[in-house]
């Protein structure tokens, strides 16, 4: 199993600019995540969905925009890119049931905006 | 807004030593407790996770829980260099994880 990939590992994007990056995974999981962390900081979710065609705002939603047609592909796209967005992007997947899940990360994408 | 303060560090331990990391939390309903190792530059990784009050072993790690103190720890015995990195504490609230800033951890040789 290759896990959790993401794609790409690193972009510039300019202000206005926009960008998908692409997250999958080969585990049959439930949910997916994606995350912004800053440097020095902790894990923000972005979005998250709990199965396919379902997805629900997170904790940072704004500038984002999310879609979930399969179980395995969980894409996020920014629009209108902003040096705010510059960020490291974490998706994870995790399968939810009986009580107990563990989120496996992606490699992550590193995303400039100039 | 739901919350998990942990101390940011750095904390250095000397090789061999215990390491002790804290995380305390807001949400009192949170049944779950996750803690993640990232390595710099690298995406978080389980370590451990507790679902009941008190202790739980696993290998050179034990994680401790106290849910009416809303209070979780790690605990590193015989720490190696290996161990330096940056550990998330993350409960689950409402199908979520609420994370911690993390705590940096050095192990000096």
């Amino acid at each position: 199993n290759a896990g959790v990939t993401q794609t790409p590992k690193f972009r510039i994007l300019k202000i206005g600019q926009s960008m998908t990056l692409q997250c999958a995974q080969d585990m049959n999981h439930n949910y997916m995540y994606w995350y912004r962390q800053d440097p020095g900081m902790g894990l923000k979710l972005i979005y998250y969905s709990v199965g396919a065609g379902i997805t629900d705002k997170g904790e940072v939603p704004n500038g984002y925009n999310v879609s979930r047609s399969t179980t395995e592909d969980f894409p996020l796209r920014l629009e209108l890119a902003a040096p705010s967005q510059t960020s490291v992007y974490f998706c994870a997947s995790s399968w939810r049931g009986g009580g107990q899940e563990t989120q496996y990360f992606g490699p992550g994408t590193r995303l400039l905006v100039l | 807004q739901k919350e998990v303060e942990q101390n940011s560090g750095p904390l250095s331990v000397p090789e061999g030593a215990i390491a002790s990391l804290n995380c305390t939390y807001s949400d009192r309903g949170s049944q779950s407790f996750f803690w993640y190792r990232q390595y710099s530059g690298k995406s978080p990784e389980l370590i451990m996770s507790i679902y009941s009050n008190g202790d739980k072993e696993d290998g050179r790690f034990t994680a401790q829980l106290n849910k009416a103190s809303q209070y979780v720890s790690l605990l590193i015995r015989d720490s190696q260099p290996s161990d330096s990195a940056t550990y998330l504490c993350a409960p689950d609230s409402n199908y979520q994880l609420i994370w911690g800033a993390g705590t940096k951890l050095i192990i000096k040789p």
